[in-house]
């Protein structure tokens, strides 16, 4: 049964702190794994997108990062701001049309001064 | 950028009653999908469609329909709206490679 486990279930860190979220999957056949983040009471908004030949791919603040012989992913959030409060979902896609997606159930992030 | 519509942020039904979760976008997508989220579950898959009038049930069709009359429309019904289909509902395109979700209609059924 495809999976994606996410860790921490949550996590609370000072303004300006780093921090790193982790995601493992058994998903197979892989396509592609994706971080969204997702604003209380909105939509997920997509962060990065890696696929198998990918290591590491930013944006901004955010940089995302892809094993794929050992199935993990991590996203590394620099300088956090307090906007950064959300809950942050890894999602892995299988082919066969890639309309096949995993959700993990997403890690709660809150920002603090 | 492409724009993904849902008609409303927040509804409440009586259980019992059909309910109609409209999901509209402004670009020529094909496909369109509609999910729900639930707290410790993640999001899950109710229902999807590659063009109009063609659907496929998704990991959790049961109580729920669709209608795709229209490209740009693509519509979740509950036929009898039940406490547990209380959730947070999704409408998402795949405008390759990203998907892009609406925001999101919080259903309460009372």
């Amino acid at each position: 049964k495809n999976q994606v486990e996410q860790s921490p279930q949550s996590l609370i860190i000072l303004e300006g702190k780093n921090c790193t979220l982790q995601c493992n999957y058994t998903v197979s056949p892989f396509s592609n794994l994706r971080w969204y983040k997702q604003d209380t009471g909105r939509g997920p908004v997509s962060l990065t997108i890696m696929t198998f030949s990918e290591n590491t791919k930013s944006n901004g603040r955010y940089t995302a990062t892809l094993d794929a012989d050992t199935k993990q992913s991590s996203l590394h959030i620099t300088a956090s701001q307090l906007s950064d409060s959300a809950s942050y979902i890894c999602v892995v896609s299988s082919t066969g049309g890639g309309n096949k997606l995993t959700f993990g159930t997403g890690t709660q992030l809150k920002v603090e001064l | 950028d492409v724009k993904v519509t849902q008609s409303s942020r927040y509804l409440v039904k009586r259980t019992g009653e059909k309910v109609f979760l409209e999901c509209v976008q402004d670009m020529d997508h094909e496909n369109m999908f509609w999910y729900r989220q639930d707290p410790g579950l993640g999001l899950r898959l109710i229902y999807f469609s590659y063009d109009v009038k063609m659907k496929e049930k998704g990991d959790i069709p049961e109580g729920y329909s669709v209608s795709r009359e229209k490209k740009e429309r693509f519509s979740l019904i509950l036929e009898s709206a039940s406490t547990n289909q209380t959730s947070m509902y999704l409408c998402a395109i795949k405008s390759q490679p990203k998907f892009i979700f609406g925001q999101g209609t919080r259903l309460t059924v009372v």
